[in-house]
């Protein structure tokens, strides 16, 4: 029973462009969501979090939404550069941290 | 500034052998973990240790024992390594175990059970 989905295995985005990652969850007992950001023969890296308590923040070019209703949270990434070319994780926190499987991003020349 | 380091970085096992992954921290974090990750699984949780001399299973603890032997390290153990084990081992570590208290990852130990 996966409590956090991420449902695009993969994505690809001109360089440039808007990158959008979307993440759905299960759990409403969830009260931080969090972006990690993976490069091949590397640890994940911590991007940008979210309460459950706010609907959107901000970091640079990095923004997440969240939308409790729908179980839903975003993360966009404006413009995108070459260097986004990672895996991301959607992660979300009660009790434990459950990961997402992760959406590798594409950024094209 | 070293964060996380794991040894080995790689490592080859036979099946039914034994081994010990090791992980220590240097940013005074009271809290680590370890995780596998495997193609299209991403990460899932073996053991946690939310404070020294405290330790927790996690989503997946089968097959593994942990220990907290102070508060910069946190080693994982395999007593009798299978095939079903080879996977990338992450240790991270974290201020606390609350949400707002995001962790800090090494990069990695990659395991192969023969």
């Amino acid at each position: 029973d996966q409590q956090v989905k991420q449902n695009s295995p993969s994505l690809s985005v001109q360089e440039g462009r808007i990158s959008i990652l979307n993440c759905d969850y299960t759990n409403s007992m969830f009260d931080y969501f969090l972006w990690y950001k993976k490069y091949p023969a590397e640890g994940p890296t911590f991007l940008i979090s979210i309460s459950s308590i706010k609907d959107k923040n901000e970091d640079g070019r990095f923004t997440v939404f969240l939308n409790k209703s729908a179980k839903h949270l975003s993360l966009h990434i404006v413009p995108s550069q070459p260097g986004d070319s990672a895996v991301y994780f959607c992660a979300a926190t009660f009790d434990k941290i459950i990961f997402g499987k992760g959406t590798r991003l594409h950024i094209l020349p | 500034n070293a964060g996380v380091t794991q040894t080995p970085k790689f490592q080859v096992l036979k099946t039914g052998q034994s081994m010990t992954l090791q992980c220590a921290q240097d940013m005074n974090h009271n809290s680590m973990y370890w995780y596998r990750q495997d193609p299209g699984m991403g990460l899932r949780l073996i053991y946690y240790s939310a404070s020294e001399g405290t330790t927790d299973k996690g989503e997946v603890p089968n097959g593994y024992n942990v220990s907290r032997l102070n508060k910069r390290e946190f080693s994982l153990r395999l007593e009798s390594a299978a095939p079903s084990q080879t996977s990338v081992y992450f240790c991270a570590s974290s201020e606390g175990v609350r949400g707002n208290q995001p962790q800090h990852f090494g990069d990695g130990t990659r395991l192969s059970i023969l």
